[in-house]
C-alpha cells in the first residue's frame, strides 16, 4: 500500500494551503499528519482523518474521502513552514507513511 | 507528560547488529498503547519498522520482518530494538514511537530520535 503526496506546496501568509495524500480507497481508512520541522522529531498535527490533539490551533484541519485525504492550513503563518506527512494503517504493512510534502510560506 | 528517549550505538560495522533501547518517563509500559519503532532516511522518508504491546505481541514491517526483533522489559520500563545484518541502507534517524490502542494506529508521542550509521 503507498500514500503519494507532493514534494512541495508554496502559500502566501494568511492564505490557505492544502496539501494532499492519495491512496487506493483510502477513504475507508483513518488517515493522520504529522508536521517535522527541521532537527525536530514529527508532531502529531491531526488523527482519525479531522480530530486535533490538545495544542494544535483549529487554523489545521483534515478531511478523507474516496482516494484523497487532504491537510488544509488556514491563516498560513510563517510557523507552519516545514515537512508534513501523512500516515494510514495497512493490516499488512503496520503504518505507512506518505514521501512527505515540503511546505514553504512565501 | 510522556517522554522518551532512545539511546544506543550511532556507529554500527555492516553485517553487525543495530542496537537501540528506548526509555519512557511519565507512563507505564503496560498501560493501553503499543509501543513502536520509525526511522527517516537521510532522504527524509519515514519508514514503520514494528511495534511491541506490554504482553509483549509483536508487529513488524515485513520487508524487515526477518532482521528485526522488538522486545519489551516492564521493570525498567523501556523497550528495545535490533536489527541484524544491517548495511548502508540501514543508516537513519531511529525513532521509538508511542502509538495508540486502536486498530487503525498512529503516533502520539515520538522520541527525539537518534542517528546511527552504518560504516565500517
Amino acid at each position: 500500500y503507498e500514500l503519494t503526496q507532493p514534494p512541495s506546496v508554496s502559500v502566501s501568509p494568511g492564505q490557505t494551503a492544502s496539501i494532499t495524500c492519495s491512496g487506493d480507497k483510502l477513504g475507508n481508512k483513518f488517515t493522520c499528519w504529522y508536521q517535522q520541522k527541521p532537527g525536530q522529531s514529527p508532531v502529531l498535527l491531526i488523527y482519525e482523518d479531522d480530530n486535533r490533539p490538545s495544542g494544535i490551533p483549529e487554523r489545521f484541519s483534515g478531511s478523507n474521502s474516496g482516494n484523497t485525504a487532504t491537510l488544509t492550513i488556514s491563516e498560513t503563518q510563517d510557523v507552519d513552514e516545514a515537512e508534513y506527512y501523512c500516515q494510514a494503517w495497512d493490516r499488512t504493512l503496520g503504518a505507512v507513511f506518505g514521501g512527505g510534502t515540503k511546505l514553504t510560506v512565501l | 507528560q510522556v517522554q522518551l528517549q532512545e539511546s544506543g550505538p550511532g556507529l554500527v560495522k555492516p553485517s553487525g547488529t543495530l542496537s537501540l533501547t528506548c526509555a519512557v518517563s511519565g507512563a507505564s509500559i503496560s498501560s493501553s498503547n503499543w509501543w513502536g519503532w520509525v526511522r527517516q532516511f537521510p532522504g527524509k522518508g519515514l519508514e514503520w519498522i514494528g511495534e511491541i504491546y506490554h504482553n509483549g505481541n509483536t508487529n513488524y514491517n515485513p520487508s524487515l520482518k526477518s532482521r528485526v526483533t522488538i522486545s519489551v522489559d516492564k521493570p525498567k520500563n523501556q523497550f528495545s530494538l535490533r536489527v541484524t545484518s544491517v548495511t548502508a541502507a540501514d543508516t537513519a534517524v531511529y525513532y521509538c514511537a508511542r502509538e495508540t490502542d486502536v486498530f487503525e494506529r498512529w503516533v502520539d508521542t515520538w522520541g527525539q530520535g537518534t542517528l546511527v550509521t552504518v560504516s565500517s
